[in-house]
């Protein structure tokens, strides 16, 4: 059966300073992993995705992932963070159904 | 274009009373699915409609929870009778694409709180 850990129901960062969040997940076929982002009263929107091809994925508003199969590991990570990156990030997994498992979700507060 | 529109965004509903969410997704989205969110858990997957027709729906939580695709477009979730567990956010989600690396529009959701 898939799942998807996410390591910190919070994290906090300076404006400027490194994002990382965490993702594991569990698949006993190669999965799909996706990051999607939550703005607050919005509903989810896609951030990345890895589908097999190259392993670091780029997706939007400055945000990468790399995939680590040993590690079963989908972190999303951004150089410098800014006030608007503050928002909910959850990350997913996926194989061959049409079914989406998605992680508890991590909030992201950016201090000034 | 539209995006996934849900109503309504908030609901108040009093144990044993009925409720109706109502979906619409992205026109021409054959893929609607249904997900809650429990009291900042994960988004767990409810169900999945093809067009007009269930796919899955091996997440719903009982036989209180009753999905409609009519004509394959918008979608309604009820709950009857309600119960306080059934509170949460529902979320609605369409996409167009085949295959499992599919792009997931969500709307923003319906709060649902069962007093």
């Amino acid at each position: 059966a898939q799942s998807v850990t996410q390591l910190g129901s919070h994290v906090s960062v300076s404006e400027g300073a490194l994002v990382l969040l965490r993702c594991n997940y569990s698949s006993s076929v190669p999965p799909y992993l996706f990051w999607y982002v939550q703005y607050p009263n919005q509903g989810l929107q896609l951030l990345l995705k890895y589908t097999s091809a190259a392993t670091l994925v780029k997706g939007i508003n400055g945000f990468e992932a790399e995939f680590k199969k040993s590690e079963t590991s989908f972190h999303l990570t951004k150089p410098s963070a800014h006030m608007s990156d503050a928002a909910e990030y959850f990350c997913a997994v996926r194989t061959g159904g049409f079914k989406t498992i998605f992680g508890a979700g991590t909030r992201l507060f950016v201090k000034a | 274009e539209a995006g996934v529109t849900q109503f309504p965004s908030h609901s108040v509903i009093e144990k044993g009373q009925t409720v109706t969410l109502r979906c619409d997704p992205i026109s021409g989205h054959d893929n609607l699915y249904w997900y809650r969110r429990v009291m900042g858990k994960e988004i767990k997957f409810l169900l999945h409609f093809v067009k007009e027709s269930k796919q899955d729906e091996s997440g719903m939580p009982n036989n209180r929870f009753l999905a409609e695709r009519t004509g394959g477009t918008y979608s309604t979730l009820k709950v009857q009778p309600a119960e306080l567990e059934d509170s949460g956010v529902y979320f609605c989600a369409s996409s167009q694409e085949k295959g499992a690396g599919e792009k997931l529009f969500f709307g923003s959701g319906t709060q649902l709180s069962v007093l």
